[in-house]
């Protein structure tokens, strides 16, 4: 089993829409869980971090956190052409140094 | 401007030569990381190192080196005996090990032949 694993895209939401990008991790002691977003050819920009169950909000974005069920997610909402990028769900142990990456969920926003 | 700086963009290499990745930050960061990307993969983590002089293999550290001498400076060594060295390599900092968010430089895009 993978230690992070994302819904497989692509994922193509029209304009003005709520995308949703799911991530489940395998290490029950996780304490640290980010979202990066990537354009293409690009490196990766950190968007959101969460540590504590429940949601956290910035802007369109939405982490939502639920460690007894080992999954955070993020929502953008009215999404917009920009948005367009893969999003990378990271996610750090308890007893390690090291962030687990997700293969990334591509997301087309259509205008 | 604080950031993180890698250079070169692109480079092209023959196989069997050694190739180095320069990697700076002016963040003033005790943790730096580098990180290869393959296409449709997540990031795999090479090496990381918490302070000066001191570094710890990743989980695919075969075939690479680094140093750290300098607070500012990481650079990856992609050695002959890298099975499969062309990739995207990026390089990260944050503000201790366990200060978890990580900040990437822009990358660079290693193509051997």
């Amino acid at each position: 089993q993978k230690e992070v694993e994302q819904n497989s895209g692509p994922l193509s939401v029209p304009e003005g829409a709520i995308a949703s990008l799911n991530c489940t991790y395998s290490d029950r002691v996780s304490q640290s869980f980010f979202w990066y977003r990537q354009y293409s050819g690009k490196s990766p920009e950190l968007i959101m971090s969460i540590y504590s169950n429940g949601d956290k909000e910035d802007g369109r974005f939405t982490a939502q956190l639920n460690k007894a069920s080992q999954y955070v997610s993020l929502l953008i909402r009215d999404s917009q052409p920009s948005d367009s990028a893969t999003y990378l769900c990271a996610v750090n142990g308890a007893n390690d140094y090291k962030l687990s990456f997700g293969a990334g969920t591509t997301v087309t926003v259509r205008a | 401007d604080g950031g993180i700086t890698q250079s070169p963009k692109y480079l092209f290499r023959k196989e069997g030569q050694n190739v180095t990745l320069s990697c700076e930050q002016n963040l003033n960061h005790d943790a730096m990381y580098w990180y290869r990307q393959d296409p449709g993969q997540g990031l795999r983590l090479i090496y990381y190192s918490q302070i000066v002089n001191d570094f710890q293999k990743g989980d695919i550290a075969e075939g690479y080196s680094v140093s750290r001498e300098k607070k500012e400076s990481f650079p990856l060594t992609v050695t002959s005996a890298q099975k499969n060295p062309t990739a995207f390599y990026l390089c990260a900092s944050s503000i201790k090990v366990r200060d978890y968010e990580q900040y990437f430089g822009p990358g660079t895009r290693l193509t051997v032949t």
